[in-house]
């Protein structure tokens, strides 16, 4: 299985809205709504903040949002802030019953 | 609270052997799966495996079927990792985190082992 392919690096001012592609095949991303968003500061373990395809968890901005359209899902980030500088990974359940993860964004707030 | 607790860094020579541990507390231990990540220095995240500790049923990505051993003592809440010979691109951050049902939502970490193999 080949992982999903994100942008390498994306970057937005404050106050702005960016968005971070993550494509796949019909074989995960396509297949199931069954994609998750992670945000990782450095040094940090992962931190889910949207699973299957658009819900957030308790606690997690409600700037943060996901979509999905084909084999694409989407993590959208408005009213850009400096703590939302970080990498960010999508991931997806797969027709093997595994899990694939996208190679990483890293976000700038410029 | 619920929390995943890895066991700590690890310093090893290569074709020395390796067990990680992932302790999990403040939940119903067999009712989540518990995965494991990869991320070797300064890359991105990759799933490696997963395991339901209720029945031992095990998942194993392509990429590391062969390469490692998930396995889980319900007993005493615990999944490990666990290397027959290691090599030095072995050397890598592992987190375990766990999972509700399918899907692929791990909604809580640990906060990762780091091994370093080196001659």
């Amino acid at each position: 299985q080949s992982a999903l392919t994100q942008p390498a690096s994306v970057s937005g001012s404050p106050g702005q809205s960016i968005t971070i592609s993550c494509t796949g095949t019909s074989s995960d991303v396509g297949g199931y709504n069954y994609v998750s968003w992670y945000q990782q500061h450095p040094g940090k373990p992962p931190k889910l903040i949207i699973y299957d395809v658009s819900n957030r968890p308790s606690g997690v901005s409600n700037r943060f949002s996901g979509s999905k359209s084909g084999n694409t899902a989407s993590l959208t980030i408005s009213g850009l802030q400096a703590e939302d500088e970080a990498d960010y990974y999508c991931n997806s359940y797969t027709s093997s019953s595994t899990v694939v993860f996208g190679g990483g964004t890293k976000v700038t707030v410029l | 609270e619920v929390q995943l607790v890895q066991s700590g860094a690890e310093v090893k020579k290569p074709g020395e052997s390796l067990k990680i541990s992932c302790k999990g507390s403040g939940y119903r231990f067999t009712s989540y799966w518990i995965g494991w990540v990869r991320q070797m220095p300064g890359k991105g995240l990759e799933w490696m495996g997963i395991i339901y500790p209720d029945d031992s049923d095990t998942r194993y990505s392509p990429s590391f079927q062969g390469q490692v051993t998930i396995s889980v003592d319900k007993s005493i809440n615990t999944a490990y990792l666990q290397w027959s010979s290691l090599k030095a691109s072995d050397t890598a951050m592992y987190y375990c985190a766990r999972r509700r049902s399918g899907g692929s939502r791990f909604d809580s970490w640990g906060q990762g082992t780091l091994v370093t193999v080196s001659s």
